[in-house]
């Protein structure tokens, strides 16, 4: 199995940024995967990344470091609409995902 | 519109009983996916069929077994053995096991009575 970590909570602002941090061990690795889920709905596909460096689209964005371990989502100008649970997950080498317990974030006004 | 339908949304189970929970696609997607997911836990994968009349095993496969007999439809019965059933089930497919994303279901929630 894979042991991946993310924060539980995270609070921002209305029109603010946050970044959602995720750390990662797996035995292959076939690409790392965002997810949104709110609450009691099924999750909606952000972004994938397979190779290092920043992808950008629209206000969400993802990085990654396979040498690290380490993946971040960042979302820009935050909305109210965007209060809801970040998921990562990464595909294993048998192409297998695994997700984290996902981030709950929660938008002020 | 192509998608992913999961029927009921909400399922209730007597002790005992084997209940089925319906996942069905018209994506053309050759993979298809069961997970579980309980409060504050990310999903877990159940089975798995990367093409009909195959499937694997997951991560918690006990107490659950799955059929493939069509491209379109993956089928997931709880059965007795699983003494812990009260979840939110997702389906998944995606065009293939290396595709860019998966895409889910609405889900179906189970419950014991």
């Amino acid at each position: 199995g894979q042991n991946i970590d993310q924060p539980t909570e995270m609070t921002a602002t209305e029109g603010a940024i946050v970044q959602i941090n995720c750390t990662y061990q797996t035995s292959g690795f076939n690409g790392l995967f965002w997810y949104q889920q709110h609450a009691g709905e099924a999750p909606t596909f952000l972004s994938y990344n397979v190779l290092d460096g920043l992808e950008e689209k629209g206000r969400f964005s993802s990085f990654l470091s396979r040498s690290k371990g380490y993946s971040y989502l960042l979302l820009k100008e935050l909305q109210m609409k965007d209060s809801a649970s970040y998921l990562c997950a990464v595909r294993d080498g048998d192409y297998k995902l695994s997700f984290g317990a996902g981030t709950t974030v929660t938008v002020r006004a | 519109d192509g998608g992913i339908t999961q029927s009921p949304k909400y399922l209730f189970r007597k002790e005992g009983q084997n209940v089925t929970l319906s996942c069905e696609q018209n994506l053309n997607h050759d993979a298809m996916y069961w997970y579980r997911q309980d409060p504050g836990q990310g999903l877990r994968l159940i089975y798995y069929s990367q093409i009909v009349n195959d499937f694997q095993k997951g991560d918690i496969a006990e107490g659950y077994s799955v059929s493939r007999e069509k491209k379109e439809s993956f089928p997931l019965t709880v059965t007795s053995a699983q003494k812990n059933p009260t979840a939110f089930y997702l389906c998944a497919s995606s065009i293939s096991q290396s595709a860019k994303a998966q895409h889910f279901g609405d889900g179906t929630r189970l419950s014991i009575l």
